[in-house]
C-alpha cells in the first residue's frame, strides 16, 4: 500500500470547517483513500473512502485531486466531539488481496471553543 | 445494532504469564481482524480471519502470539510467556465480507508488569 503523509497536529475552531490534508504521491490506480478517526480511548471509527471522485456522507466530505496524489478530508462544522486523531490510509482495491489497514501516525486534531 | 465487543477492557498480568483476549464481531460479519496499538502510534495489523481460517497472519510478531476463530464468529488472541513489550491496546475489527469497511471494537488494554 502507498505511504501517506499527514501533518502531526492541527487546531480548528468550533463551528468552522476543518480541512485535513493528506499526501499520497505514490498512490496506484487501484488504491483507494480511506479516512478513519480515533477518539481518545476508543477504537478507530470509519469516516469515508473514495477512489477518484469526491465523496460526501453524513460525517464528512472527501476531496481527491485530479492526479490523486493528495486528498483533503473536510469536516463541515467541527464540534468539540470531533477532537481526535485522524488517519488517512491508502489501500488496494478492497476486494483484492491485502485486506489489512496500514495506519500511519495520523493528524491530531484539537477543536477549540 | 451491537458493534464489535472486546473483553476484558483491561488486563494486567505479570511477565511470563499467559493471556487470552476475546473479540465478538458484529453478527454476520465473516471477516475479523486483530491489530495492536502502542502508545502514541497508529494501530498495527496482526492477523486476519476469513471464516474460521487465518487468511493472513503476517503481522504476528513471533510464535508467542496465536489467534483462533473456531466457529467463524468469536475470536481469541492468545499470548504466551508475556513480555513487558507486549503492553499495548489490542484492537479487533470485523467486516461483512473481505475488503469491506472494517468496524473496530473499543480494544483491550494489556499491561504486562
Amino acid at each position: 500500500d502507498a505511504k501517506t503523509t499527514q501533518p502531526t497536529s492541527m487546531d480548528c475552531a468550533e463551528g468552522r470547517a476543518a480541512n485535513l490534508p493528506c499526501n499520497h504521491s505514490t498512490i496506484s490506480g487501484n488504491e483507494y483513500v480511506y479516512w478513519y478517526r480515533q477518539i481518545h480511548s476508543q477504537g478507530p471509527q470509519y469516516i469515508i473512502h473514495g477512489l477518484k471522485n469526491n465523496e460526501t456522507n453524513e460525517m464528512a466530505s472527501l476531496i481527491i485531486t485530479e492526479d490523486r496524489k493528495s486528498s483533503t478530508l473536510i469536516l463541515p462544522h467541527a464540534t468539540l466531539r470531533d477532537t481526535a486523531v485522524y488517519y488517512c490510509i491508502v489501500r488496494v482495491e478492497p476486494r483484492a488481496a491485502g485486506n489489512k489497514l496500514t495506519f500511519g501516525g495520523g493528524t491530531r486534531v484539537l477543536v477549540k471553543p | 445494532g451491537a458493534g464489535v465487543s472486546q473483553t476484558p477492557s483491561n488486563k494486567v498480568t505479570e511477565k511470563g504469564k499467559y493471556v487470552e483476549l476475546r473479540c465478538d464481531p458484529i453478527s454476520g460479519h465473516t471477516a475479523l481482524y486483530w491489530y495492536r496499538q502502542s502508545l502514541g502510534q497508529g494501530p498495527e495489523f496482526l492477523i486476519y480471519f476469513q471464516g474460521t481460517g487465518a487468511a493472513d497472519d503476517s503481522g504476528l510478531p513471533n510464535d508467542r502470539f496465536f489467534a483462533v476463530r473456531p466457529e467463524g464468529s468469536v475470536s481469541t488472541l492468545k499470548i504466551q510467556r508475556t513480555e513487558r513489550g507486549d503492553s499495548a491496546v489490542y484492537l479487533c475489527a470485523s467486516s461483512s465480507s473481505p475488503g469491506d469497511t472494517q468496524y473496530f471494537g473499543p480494544g483491550t488494554r494489556l499491561t504486562v508488569l
